[in-house]
């Protein structure tokens, strides 16, 4: 059973356009993430939710808007796609928001932009 | 802010060899350090963490990492490679953002196990 799981897994579509990338964890964790993998495997954070709440917003263009409809899941929505969107976006959850918490990663979505 | 250098973005070993793989952090607290592993087209796994205690952490598929605090240091070993350890290998540092954790990793080690 996925823990951590990504829809689409692959995502191909043109400059201007709009797409969505759904997560969903079946951990019952309280926090979830989302991470940008770029072409050189650099991750960096971009947002975080706990509990439906947003806590961390990562100098991220406004163009990126991520929305929790309940603790399982944590969406990610691209307006006006541009060509240095292309990458790989890994969602994530933890048990919780603190320091300790390990974080459990999944398959990830990559988007290339044409 | 938190920062996490892995020097050598390649590794190569023989199979049978021991695995290093070299980790250092920046951090004006006590980190939290964390090793992840990511497989070709796949998402992150965890193989273990730090957090407090025992300075020596063992975790997966026989890996084990040792925290020195006097080095800044969490590199990751393995006395003997196998073919299915290849891998990228990320290095974590547990960051705390207005009461939140993030996670800053470094860029990663690429490792390469031949016959």
């Amino acid at each position: 059973d996925t823990a951590v799981s990504q829809t689409p897994k692959y995502l191909v579509t043109q400059m201007g356009n709009d797409k969505s990338i759904k997560c969903e964890q079946n951990l019952g964790h309280d926090t979830m993430y989302w991470y940008k993998q770029d072409s050189k495997k650099f991750l960096k954070i971009m947002f975080s939710y706990n509990n439906k709440e947003l806590i961390i917003n990562e100098t991220v263009p406004n163009r990126f808007s991520p929305k929790s409809p309940d603790k399982a899941h944590l969406n990610l929505h691209i307006n006006s796609l541009e060509l240095g969107d292309s990458a790989v976006y890994f969602c994530a959850s933890s048990q919780g928001s603190g320091s300790s918490y390990e974080q459990y990663f999944g398959p990830g979505t990559r988007l290339t932009v044409t | 802010a938190q920062s996490v250098t892995q020097l050598g973005s390649h590794v190569s070993v023989s199979e049978g060899a021991l695995v290093l793989l070299r980790c250092n952090y920046s951090s004006s607290v006590p980190p939290y350090l964390f090793w992840y592993v990511q497989y070709p087209n796949q998402g992150l796994q965890l193989l273990l963490k730090y957090t407090t205690g025992a300075t020596l952490v063992k975790g997966i598929n026989g890996f084990e990492a040792e925290f020195k605090k006097s080095e800044t240091s969490f590199h990751l070993t393995k006395p003997s490679a196998h073919m299915s350890d290849a891998a990228e290998y990320f290095c974590a540092v547990s960051e705390d953002s207005g009461g939140y954790n993030k996670l800053i990793f470094g860029a990663g080690t690429r490792l390469a196990v031949h016959p």
